[in-house]
Formats: C-alpha cells, sequence, structure tokens
C-alpha cells in the first residue's frame, strides 16, 4: 500500500514565523503535491513537483515555497506565517506511467496561524 | 479548461436509502474522472476513477459511477446508504498535469 505521511498532524503558529509542513511518500513516486483544503472551496493546489527539484506553481502559490531535495520528500514553506494560512494542508503523490493519473494523500496538518 | 461542478454541498439520506451525488464536468479532451472520499480528520481515498472504456465504473465500499458523455456528468451512487458512509465527497477531472476538484459534497446519514 502506498504510504503518504505528514511531519505534523496539528500545528500552531504565531504570525511571522518561518513554517516547515514535511511529507514523505515510499512508493517510489515521481509527482508530489501540496494543497490546501478550505471549507466550501475543496482543495487548491498550491506547487507541484514532477522530479527531483523540479517544481511548478499550481494556483495559490503566493505566500508559500516548495523545496524536494530528495524524489520521496516534499517540504511546504510558509516564509512568513499569517492568519490566512490557517487551513487544512494536504499533500499527495503520483506515479508517472500513462493512465495512473490517482492520487494518493497524506492525512493532512491542521495549521493555525494565530 | 477543465472543471468540475458538485450539485449541493450536503446530501442527507436514511440508512438504506439510494446515496446520489451529482457531478457535472467540462472537459475539452476525453476525460478522465475521479471520485474522492474523505472521512473526519484523514486525507482523501480514491473511490473509483473512470479512463477509458466501461462508463460504469465500480468502486470500493459499494459505490459506482457512471459517465455518460451526452450529459457531461459522472455521478456517484450506492444504493443501500451506510452509515459509516457519512464523509466527504470530492469528484475530479484531470486537467494536464493537474486534478481539478469539486467544492465537496457532505454525506449525512440518518439512523
Amino acid at each position: 500500500d502506498v504510504k503518504v505521511t505528514q511531519s505534523s498532524r496539528y500545528l500552531v503558529k504565531r504570525t511571522g514565523e518561518k513554517v516547515f509542513l514535511e511529507c514523505v511518500q515510499d512508493m517510489d513516486h515521481e509527482n508530489m503535491f501540496w494543497y490546501r483544503q478550505d471549507p466550501g472551496l475543496g482543495l487548491r493546489l498550491i506547487y507541484f513537483s514532477y522530479d527531483v527539484k523540479m517544481k511548478e506553481k499550481g494556483d495559490i502559490p503566493e505566500g508559500y515555497s516548495v523545496s524536494r531535495e530528495k524524489k520521496e520528500r516534499f517540504s511546504l514553506i510558509l516564509e512568513s506565517a499569517s492568519t490566512n494560512q490557517t487551513s487544512m494542508y494536504l499533500c499527495a503523490s503520483s506515479p508517472r506511467q500513462s493512465g495512473r493519473f490517482e492520487q494518493y494523500f497524506g492525512p493532512g496538518t491542521r495549521l493555525t496561524v494565530t | 479548461a477543465q472543471s468540475v461542478t458538485q450539485l449541493g454541498s450536503h446530501v442527507s439520506v436514511s440508512e438504506g436509502a439510494l446515496v446520489l451525488l451529482r457531478c457535472n464536468y467540462s472537459s475539452s479532451v476525453p476525460p478522465y474522472l475521479f471520485w474522492y472520499v474523505q472521512y473526519p480528520n484523514q486525507g482523501l481515498q480514491l473511490l473509483l476513477k473512470y479512463t477509458t472504456g466501461a462508463t460504469l465504473v465500480k468502486g470500493i465500499n459499494g459505490f459506482e459511477a457512471e459517465f455518460k458523455k451526452s450529459e457531461t456528468s459522472f455521478h456517484l451512487t450506492k444504493p443501500s446508504a451506510h452509515m459509516s458512509d457519512a464523509a466527504e465527497y470530492f469528484c475530479a477531472v484531470i486537467g494536464g498535469f493537474k486534478t481539478i476538484f469539486g467544492a465537496g459534497t457532505r454525506l449525512f446519514v440518518k439512523a
């Protein structure tokens, strides 16, 4: 079974802090994704990566950056946390094989910025 | 551009009743379509997917969905709801490298 793990389930940070969210997958997937989930808005893509050291902006990249130094690990960084970044953050991975677009999700990190 | 619309942010059914969650999509190419489920305090889990071939797709936990090109729909059904089906359900379509998710439908199951 594919396993995607996220470093924290719950996180509370102060405004202005630098925040790191870590995601690790164990199935050798090429593609990795970071989403934020807010009520009524579904999932919105922040960044994705289709290879080590590669990254692409999603729909809402402002205020975020990412790092992918190893294939299995994809980190989301909030350079200076703000209250409007309070949200549920979901990491996902998927294989690159043709026709296999399904994504495998981690349990999520609920981040509160005060 | 690809998009997904889920009709109804909340659906309530009685235990044993039919579950019907509606999804309409927009796609300029033959779509790849998905339904995911999210149980409380968990990530999303794939229920079923349509890529090519048979238009009636069976998934886990007794759910199925039918791809109807003429109606641009991919509605999710289950003949008999169970209390354990209470969750949020997301319809999704592939758009290039990305997966486009609907806003979600929360399913409530009454005893």
